[in-house]
């Protein structure tokens, strides 16, 4: 069925060292994507989104790339540190479901090491 | 500080056992959801309700019901318990146009293991 998923469960990088993370979606309705961080022991948290008229858009340290033509959805984390050390899930938004849907991706962790 | 809390981080409950998570939002978000996390499986879509008193099906409702009694409140029941709910429980909130923007806003989640 269709999914959002992702490529590599697990990310290891080394502190100051760029992070890619990826996500691959199959649904070609979908037209709003937003990355999530969640912490041990939190909630996620909103990071940033992009929307499908969009290849990319870029935050404090953060940027998501958009590439419609292989559905596929990336975040690229500038000198990782630390603190970044989470889950990240991809979540959509499917043109046409319900208000308020997202459909969210099984997760990658990401480990910086000092 | 927007703040979505809800009342258990940890519960312990019995096979059989009638369970109620409670979630409460202080920012007057019309829509309200219930997630549950299993590891490798991501954030799953249980319930959601858009209004007071509405509710919708998300992807796996099954042995579960919910409660929209108040806007700020909403609430989710395990009639009666399983050992495979034993699950990460996160409810989250979003203004009506929230979907827009992507903001929903998450609780600290609830931890329930059945026994």
């Amino acid at each position: 069925g269709e999914s959002v998923g992702l490529h590599l469960p697990t990310l290891s990088v080394q502190e100051g060292d760029n992070s890619i993370i990826n996500c691959a979606y199959s649904n070609s309705a979908s037209d709003y994507f937003i990355w999530y961080k969640q912490e041990s022991g939190k909630g996620p948290q909103f990071i940033i989104d992009i929307r499908s008229n969009m290849d990319k858009r870029q935050g404090q340290r953060v940027t998501v790339l958009l590439n419609k033509t292989v559905k596929h959805l990336s975040l690229q984390i500038a000198a990782t540190q630390p603190g970044d050390s989470a889950v990240y899930f991809c979540a959509e938004n499917r043109r046409g479901s319900t208000l308020g849907r997202l459909y969210f991706g099984r997760g990658t962790q990401l480990t910086v090491w000092p | 500080d927007v703040k979505v809390t809800q009342s258990s981080r940890y519960l312990v409950k019995r096979t059989g056992e009638k369970v109620f998570l409670e979630c409460v939002q202080d920012m007057d978000h019309e829509n309200m959801f219930w997630y549950r996390q299993d590891p490798g499986l991501g954030l799953r879509l249980i319930y959601f309700s858009y209004d007071v008193k509405m509710k919708e099906k998300g992807d796996i409702p099954e042995g579960y019901s919910v409660s929209r009694e108040k806007k700020e409140r909403f609430s989710l029941i395990l009639e009666s318990a399983s050992t495979n709910q034993t699950s990460m429980y996160l409810c989250a909130s979003s203004f009506r146009q929230g979907i827009e923007t992507g903001e929903l806003f998450f609780g600290e989640g609830s931890r329930l293991t059945v026994l």
